[in-house]
């Protein structure tokens, strides 16, 4: 049982560039979440997924795109790479909404320096 | 803007302390509160969830919940060395019954603890 994994661990990208960042869990989990998180500040949602085929915003989703074909996998789209667009994004799943407690499993991260 | 409050520390206690890290939120009708340590350069991991005013106890972990105060924290008794890192205060801030799937999270507090 791997968890949630990511892909990949680190990326530079030029601004302009496109990119997908990868994420998969295998625990069959129907929430799973995007995140970006900057030096000393704490997590914004980018985008989330309540299962295959539904997607919302969330806190801060301009410059990003997800889709959700299936369970284990919820890809996030970088569209025109930006400066502000470097940080670590994690990726999150949870067998229950937040509003059930459900807790929130993480994947390792994903590092992306846009210079 | 629904907020969650933090103190970003660093927070320094001697082993064998206790560490008391707070956490306080604007919303009101918020539901559940997570603690979430989170070791440098890795992803974060979930300690300890409280939805109930009172405390609640897991080992050298205590969380204290205070909704008429809004106010959430983290306790850890006979701190060590390993308990370094950034722990996270994560709060459900939408209407309950698990209709809500978010999590707003806080900057976070460093704890030092020096052996």
């Amino acid at each position: 049982n791997a968890g949630v994994t990511q892909t990949p661990k680190f990326r530079i990208l030029k601004i302009g560039q496109s990119m997908t960042l990868q994420c998969t869990q295998d625990m069959n989990h129907n929430y799973m979440y995007w995140y970006r998180q900057d030096p000393g500040m704490g997590l914004k949602l980018i985008y989330y997924s309540v299962g295959a085929g539904i997607t919302d915003k969330g806190e801060v989703p301009n410059g990003y795109n997800v889709s959700r074909s299936t369970t284990e996998d919820f890809p996030l789209r970088l569209e025109l790479a930006a400066p502000s667009q470097t940080s670590v994004y994690f990726c999150a799943s949870s067998s229950r909404g937040s509003g059930d407690l459900g807790e929130q499993f993480f994947g390792p991260g994903t590092r992306l320096t846009v210079l | 803007q629904k907020e969650v409050e933090q103190n970003s520390g660093p927070l320094s206690v001697p082993e064998g302390a206790i560490a008391s890290l707070n956490c306080t939120y604007s919303d009101r009708g918020s539901q559940s509160f997570f603690w979430y340590r989170q070791y440098s350069g890795k992803s974060p991991e979930l300690i300890m969830f409280i939805y109930s005013n009172g405390d609640k106890e897991d080992g050298r972990f205590t969380a204290q919940l205070n909704k008429a105060s809004q106010y959430v924290s983290l306790l850890i008794r006979d701190s060590q060395p390993s308990d370094s890192a950034t722990y996270l205060c994560a709060v459900n801030m939408g209407p309950g019954g698990g209709s809500n799937y978010k999590l707003t999270f806080g900057k976070g507090t460093l704890l030092t603890v020096n052996p």
